[in-house]
């Protein structure tokens, strides 16, 4: 069965600084996607970053940016010129290639961004 | 840009009462998904439906779970049976492909007494 584990329950960081969070997980499959999601205040769900596992290239958007090493089942995220509106928590997720379209989420990392 | 919307945003039942929770997904979506977020805790997996029939659930989606799609634009979420270990945050997602992000709604905070 596939985990995901977010070891930071917590983190902050002063407005225009960087912050990266950590996410590891465990799977024997070769094929897959990775996600981090934001959840703000208003509690919406939404989709910051997507990895697929076939890609070496490391996926980024704007000022967010993921660290994956396949190898190590690491999947990081760095936010990069941190701003007030980034302070939600952050869900790491997985997601099977094949055979299933289910997230399996990491517990969270709740970051708060400081002015 | 197209959202995916949730109805009620809280929803107060007593326990033993039946609760339909409501989403309406991105219309052109065909990948359809229930999670849930008790309290405090980590998103989990309930129930994905495709071509108007369950494709995946989860143990905690027991009996007294069931999804519908009883028209075009719906897609529901009933509990029988309310228990107090319910309360929780219930999100819809939806998709256009199977290996295409999910689409989040607001959630609809069920609490149960």
């Amino acid at each position: 069965a596939q985990t995901v584990t977010q070891s930071q329950p917590e983190m902050s960081v002063q407005e225009a600084e960087t912050v990266t969070l950590s996410c590891t997980y465990d799977t024997s499959e070769s094929n897959y996607y990775l996600f981090w999601y934001k959840q703000p205040p208003s509690r919406q769900m939404i989709l910051v970053i997507r990895q697929e596992a076939y890609k070496q290239q490391n996926a980024t958007e704007n000022r967010f940016s993921v660290n994956f090493q396949k190898a190590a089942k690491s999947f990081s995220l760095k936010i990069s010129d941190s701003q007030l509106g980034d302070t939600a928590m952050y869900f790491c997720a997985f997601m099977k290639t094949f055979g299933t379209d289910k997230l399996i989420f990491g517990t969270g990392t709740r970051l708060q961004v400081f002015p | 840009e197209p959202e995916v919307t949730q109805t009620p945003s809280h929803q107060v039942t007593q326990m033993g009462q039946e609760v339909i929770l409501r989403c309406v997904p991105i219309s052109n979506h065909l990948y359809f998904y229930w999670y849930r977020q008790i309290l405090g805790q980590k998103v989990e997996f309930l129930v994905s439906f495709y071509n108007n029939e369950i494709s995946e659930k989860s143990e905690i989606f027991d009996d007294q779970f069931s999804v519908e799609r009883p028209d075009g634009s719906n897609f529901t979420l009933k509990i029988r049976s309310t228990k107090l270990e319910d309360s929780a945050m219930y999100f819809c997602a939806s998709s256009a492909r199977l290996d295409s992000p999910l689409h989040f709604g607001n959630g609809t905070r069920l609490t149960v007494t």
